[in-house]
């Protein structure tokens, strides 16, 4: 299981793009790059995945880069209410849904 | 539709007593996975289930079993309680087929005293 590194914290300003750094110098190939959220007491969000290209859907933006070796989740509006703690996992199919979440990165979006 | 529905949402029990928590998954999805979060271990992985039978399990005690029934919904029991089992549990479940997109339910908070 590839083992991911998040910034502890982030401030971003409202409206503002918010870019979550994401370090996975350990990812294998067969292993896709998912992108969780949760906000305060609610369970855990699924945002986006990818494996090689970059990808987006209507809530973000994924940049992985040619390595693999790390991605940048791309929030490109930062409202208030995406304020949570952002976690970027390294996933194998072959781990039956067996999520591994780290520490993930604290957004605050301020005002 | 629907999404994951988990019962009870809060819960306190004392030490030594046993809990089942119940989660019902979104309709034609046969998965059904637990966590555990804690402020101190963060999220980890408990089990999946997928058509009735455990696929992979996490690192934690026997106490901690579950099972899946016909209609995929799910129970976790924690038996003989401690004081670190206080936690939020939370089901996920997901569509047929290797995918990490899990969909989370609000979770089951249990105080343990």
């Amino acid at each position: 299981d590839a083992k991911t590194t998040q910034p502890t914290s982030m401030d971003c300003a409202e409206g503002r793009a918010a870019n979550l750094p994401c370090n996975h110098s350990t990812i294998s190939g067969n292993e896709y790059v998912y992108w969780y959220r949760q906000i305060h007491s609610q369970g855990p969000q699924y945002i986006i995945h990818g494996l090689k290209n970059n990808e987006t859907n209507e809530m973000a933006s994924l940049i992985i880069t040619e390595d693999r070796k790390s991605s940048t989740l791309i929030l490109p509006h930062a409202t208030l209410r995406d304020t949570a703690v952002y976690y970027c996992i390294g996933f194998y199919s072959g781990n039956t849904g067996k999520l591994i979440f780290g520490q993930g990165t604290t957004l605050q979006v301020k005002p | 539709k629907a999404g994951v529905t988990q019962t009870p949402r809060y819960l306190i029990k004392t030490r030594g007593q046993q809990v089942t928590l119940s989660c019902s998954p979104i309709s034609g999805h046969r998965s059904v996975s637990w966590y555990q979060q804690t402020p101190g271990q963060g999220l980890q992985f408990l089990f999946e289930y997928f058509s009735e039978t455990q696929r992979n399990k996490g690192n934690f005690p026997g106490r901690f079993s579950g099972r899946q029934f016909s209609n995929s919904r799910s129970e976790m029991n924690v038996s003989t309680l401690e004081l670190g089992d206080s936690a939020l549990y939370l089901c996920a479940s997901r569509r047929a087929g290797d995918t990490g997109e899990l969909f989370f339910g609000e979770g089951s908070r249990l105080t343990v005293l």
